[in-house]
């Protein structure tokens, strides 16, 4: 069946440092790749998402990054700052609407 | 001007018992979700539903009964809750069709004692 894996589960760096999140997908039709970020007690909310015909897109200190080949997909934060801290959630979908999530990422941003 | 909200915020019942959460959204979406998010914070569908019809259901207990009144509203009743319900629901909405953002609600975090 279909399934997002999401590593690391937990990520801690300090203030400045570059993050990194890596997801990998298992349904070769997947073809629109979401980033959500869910702040403590908060709701998840899109930051940035990519779809198949493009390799790489960039929204000021977010990127991700798309190896359709391998089938996985990237999160890069760079310039890391405390109020990015919350937990990250990669996902995708096929023909349909239907979004599979990752387990998870809990970024901490120490100051 | 709340998106997508839901009622209630918090709800504690006891075991057996039948509860309703209910989700409207305002932004004009044809597709609405609802999703169980558990204790590992592992975020996973459970229906979606386009313009009131059933789209999508995945393995839930069939205690689950989704009913949509019209595409701007989405409810979820539970019948005979059990202490694995307990979790976060988030109501999300959509335009119909694939790679569209979701946005989610405020969730419901429901406790059964």
């Amino acid at each position: 069946g279909e399934n997002v894996e999401q590593h690391p589960s937990t990520l801690s760096v300090q203030e400045g440092d570059s993050a990194v999140i890596k997801c990998t997908y298992s349904d070769s039709a997947s073809n629109y790749f979401p980033w959500y970020k869910q702040e403590l007690g908060k709701r998840p909310q899109l930051i940035i998402d990519i779809r198949s015909n493009v390799g790489e897109k960039k929204d000021q200190r977010i990127a991700v990054t798309l190896n359709k080949t391998a089938k996985h997909f990237s999160l890069h934060i760079t310039e890391t700052q405390p109020e990015d801290s919350a937990v990250y959630f990669c996902a995708a979908s096929g023909d349909t609407d239907k979004l599979i999530f990752g387990t998870g990422t809990r970024l901490q941003v120490f100051p | 001007d709340t998106a997508v909200s839901q009622t209630p915020k918090y709800l504690v019942t006891q075991m057996g018992n039948d509860k309703s959460i209910k989700c409207e959204q305002n932004l004009g979406h044809d597709t609405m979700y609802w999703y169980k998010q558990d204790s590992k914070k592992f975020l996973k569908i459970m229906f979606s539903y386009n313009n009131k019809e059933l789209i999508i259901n995945e393995t839930v207990p069939n205690r689950f009964s989704p009913k949509s009144p019209d595409k701007a509203h989405l409810n979820l009743h539970i019948n005979s809750l059990e202490l694995g319900d307990s979790a976060v629901y988030f109501c999300a909405s959509s335009q119909w069709g694939q790679g569209n953002e979701q946005f989610f609600g405020p969730g419901t975090r429901l406790t059964v004692l």
